[in-house]
């Protein structure tokens, strides 16, 4: 059965540093998203991508955040300088535009914690 | 704007007793909605899913939910438990396809012996 994979599961990094995930979308998916979840919190949108382009972003997806679609099979997150509380769970997710409405379909996570 | 509520965080119930799990959204039109459940430290899988037609869906596992528009509710419910479905579980709404998932804030289902 396809999935959506994600790398690494766990990413530790300093404050200040970029960090890039990578997930690899279920192959003929056209919506990509990421979300993350801050732990003991709920899951929070952060940005959904579209035909190579961002389709909606949230308050939290500001200018340390980018996502890239760079060839087409992996979708990436990069936080560019990263902070405390960017320490979260990242899921990415995709969807294909089916008859009857789309489902998410979630990756493992990257756990990431900045220290 | 879109919400959800899942009124409560936890919830303990016996192996072999049924469960029911409460989700109520916000929403000015015919929302999407799912059921996702977490095990610990693993993604979230999709137990099920609505968009239209007949209110009672039926999802993987056994499980199933039902949409009450009156009460803009979309409860998941199990007859009888097992103890591989003790896990966190995420009641979500979208607008539409492509859209953002909001999802509520889980309720962590133990199960005891």
């Amino acid at each position: 059965e396809p999935e959506v994979t994600q790398t690494p599961s766990h990413q530790v990094t300093q404050m200040g540093q970029e960090v890039i995930l990578r997930c690899v979308p279920i192959s003929n998916h056209l919506y990509f998203y990421w979300y993350r979840q801050i732990l003991g919190q709920k899951v929070e949108f952060l940005v959904s991508f579209y035909n190579n382009e961002i389709s909606e972003k949230s308050e939290i997806f500001d200018d340390q955040f980018s996502v890239e679609r760079p060839d087409g099979s992996n979708f990436t997150l990069k936080i560019r300088s990263t902070k405390l509380e960017d320490s979260a769970m990242y899921f990415c997710a995709s969807s294909s535009r089916l008859a009857g409405g789309d489902e998410q379909f979630f990756g493992p996570g990257t756990r990431l914690t900045v220290l | 704007a879109q919400s959800v509520t899942q009124p409560d965080i936890h919830i303990t119930v016996s192996e072999g007793a049924s469960l029911e799990l409460r989700c109520n959204y916000s929403y000015g039109a015919t929302p999407y909605l799912f059921w996702y459940v977490q095990s610990p430290g693993q993604g979230l899988q999709l137990l099920l899913k609505y968009f239209s037609g007949d209110t009672l869906v039926q999802g993987i596992k056994g499980f199933e939910a039902e949409f009450k528009r009156s009460q803009s509710s979309f409860n998941l419910r199990k007859p009888s438990v097992h103890w591989s479905d003790a896990a966190e579980y995420f009641c979500a709404v979208g607008k539409a396809a492509g859209n953002k998932l909001t999802f509520g804030g889980g309720t962590r289902v133990l199960v005891k012996p």
